[in-house]
């Protein structure tokens, strides 16, 4: 099975901050990386896809990088309704998701 | 406008069954596949199921963890799909949510059900 690691597991940070989450591959996954926001209470919501395809609806201070292996989600400018956790998912062979980072208010 | 509602949730010993049913609305359900995804209490996502659409032979697909206890499939004349749970445990304690699946080759959950408790304990 593909095990997918997130770092760091909690981040605390402020409104107009530049926010990276990393996601990292136990193996190669080309660009099937998937990243999921989900607010307490809620189901989660398609944010990026295919690595770095930003999903319609979803603002562009949103974006994704990364192949192979290592993947980033970035903020570029942290708004009060992101804080909330961010889930990376691979789709390269069945799915797996990471353990979740939380952003958190500072 | 696209639309999942879970339900059939509740509280069920261990050893019994339950089935979720995840109705849809806004899209043509027979040409998309659908997945569902759980969550324990307070942990993170973990994938559960999938079924195809017919056109890619309406096969299923499932976690290890579930394996030959759960079983999903479709009624595409009611646009529902269902998961069928046997032989809970207490560890099948969750939230599940039902999912849009969208693709061919790389297969992305881009619809999401609100969720329906399953709480296994005795």
């Amino acid at each position: 099975d593909i095990q997918m690691t997130q770092s760091p597991s909690t981040l605390s940070a402020s409104v107009g901050d530049r926010v990276t989450i990393t996601c990292r591959a136990s193996q190669s996954i080309s660009n099937w990386l998937a990243w999921y926001q989900q607010t307490p209470g809620k189901a989660p919501k398609l944010l990026i896809y295919k690595a770095s395809s930003l999903e319609s609806g979803v603002p562009s201070r949103f974006s994704g990088s990364g192949s192979g292996t290592e993947f980033t989600l970035t903020i570029s400018s942290l708004r009060p309704d992101d804080f909330a956790t961010y889930y990376c998912q691979q789709y390269y062979t069945h799915w797996t998701f990471g353990q979740g980072t939380k952003v958190e208010i500072k | 406008e696209v639309q999942l509602v879970d339900s059939g949730g509740g509280l069920v010993q261990p050893g019994r069954s339950l089935r979720l049913s995840c109705a849809t609305s806004g899209f043509t359900f027979g040409d998309y596949a659908m997945s569902w995804v759980r969550q324990a209490p307070g942990k993170g996502l973990e994938w559960v199921g999938f079924i195809r659409s017919k056109s890619y032979g309406g096969t299923t697909e499932y976690a290890a963890s579930v394996k030959g206890r759960f079983t999903i499939s479709r009624d595409v004349s009611k646009t529902i799909a269902y998961l069928q749970m046997n032989s809970l445990k207490t560890e099948d304690t969750a939230v599940y949510y039902c999912t849009r699946a969208r693709g061919f080759r790389g297969i992305v959950f881009d619809y999401w059900g609100q969720g329906t408790l399953v709480t296994v304990s005795s």
